[in-house]
């Protein structure tokens, strides 16, 4: 069936830099898109959503951009603090017939250095 | 803190048991999901519940099901409990149903099959 992946596993950053986490989707009728942060022990914690009528959208220290074209998202974190460790999972809801149900994809570890 | 609260926070069962699981929703929310996330991997939808029925389910067996009460609160029970059911058992709650809204999540429970 379709899914959601995750290009890196892990990803190392040094304590300032920016962060950059790739999430592909297969499923074309996705039209919301949830990144979510879940660290050791915790449930995962809301960072950022889309919608698929948007191509970006900013928060706090956060910016999610979709490529519908390429079927491709991706999380960018401005100036990574050691407190952004976690894993980062991205989640599609399989289009609006998909009755609440959250695809994850696997996750990427995000391991912040100083 | 989101508000979504479980319990117990960790459970030890052996093959063949059955187990129940709980969850109070956020204030204001009318709909309860529950997710399946077994270690290193993302949570894998088992099913949602909007005003006291199941609204969507994922690719579970029946013998994993769920109640909503009034007051939107849900358990999640599974009977004949197996091996593979080891995993961090997750519930998030949303203020409407479908699949187009953030989902909050709770702290999950541990539940540990022997």
């Amino acid at each position: 069936g379709e899914s959601v992946g995750l290009h890196l596993p892990t990803l190392s950053v040094q304590e300032g830099d920016n962060s950059i986490i790739n999430c592909a989707y297969s499923n074309s009728a996705s039209d919301y898109f949830i990144w979510y942060k879940q660290e050791s022990g915790k449930g995962p914690q809301f960072i950022i959503d889309i919608r698929s009528n948007m191509d970006k959208r900013q928060g706090q220290r956060v910016t999610v951009l979709l490529n519908k074209t390429v079927k491709h998202l991706s999380l960018q974190i401005a100036a990574t603090q050691p407190g952004d460790s976690a894993v980062y999972f991205c989640a599609e809801n399989g289009g609006t017939d998909s009755w609440g149900k959250l695809q994850f994809g696997a996750g990427t570890q995000v391991v912040v250095t100083p | 803190e989101t508000g979504v609260t479980q319990s117990p926070t960790h459970l030890i069962k052996t093959r063949g048991q059955q187990v129940t699981l709980r969850c109070s929703s956020q204030s204001g929310h009318n709909t309860v999901s529950w997710y399946q996330q077994a270690l290193g991997q993302g949570p894998q939808f088992i099913f949602q519940y909007y005003r006291e029925e199941e609204n969507g389910r994922g690719n579970f067996p029946p013998r994993f099901s769920g109640l909503q009460f009034p007051n939107y609160s849900s358990e999640l029970n599974v009977n004949a409990l197996e091996l593979d059911d080891s995993a961090l058992y997750l519930c998030a709650s949303s203020p409407l149903a479908g699949g187009n809204n953030e989902q909050f999540f709770g702290p999950g429970t541990r539940l540990t099959v022997l």
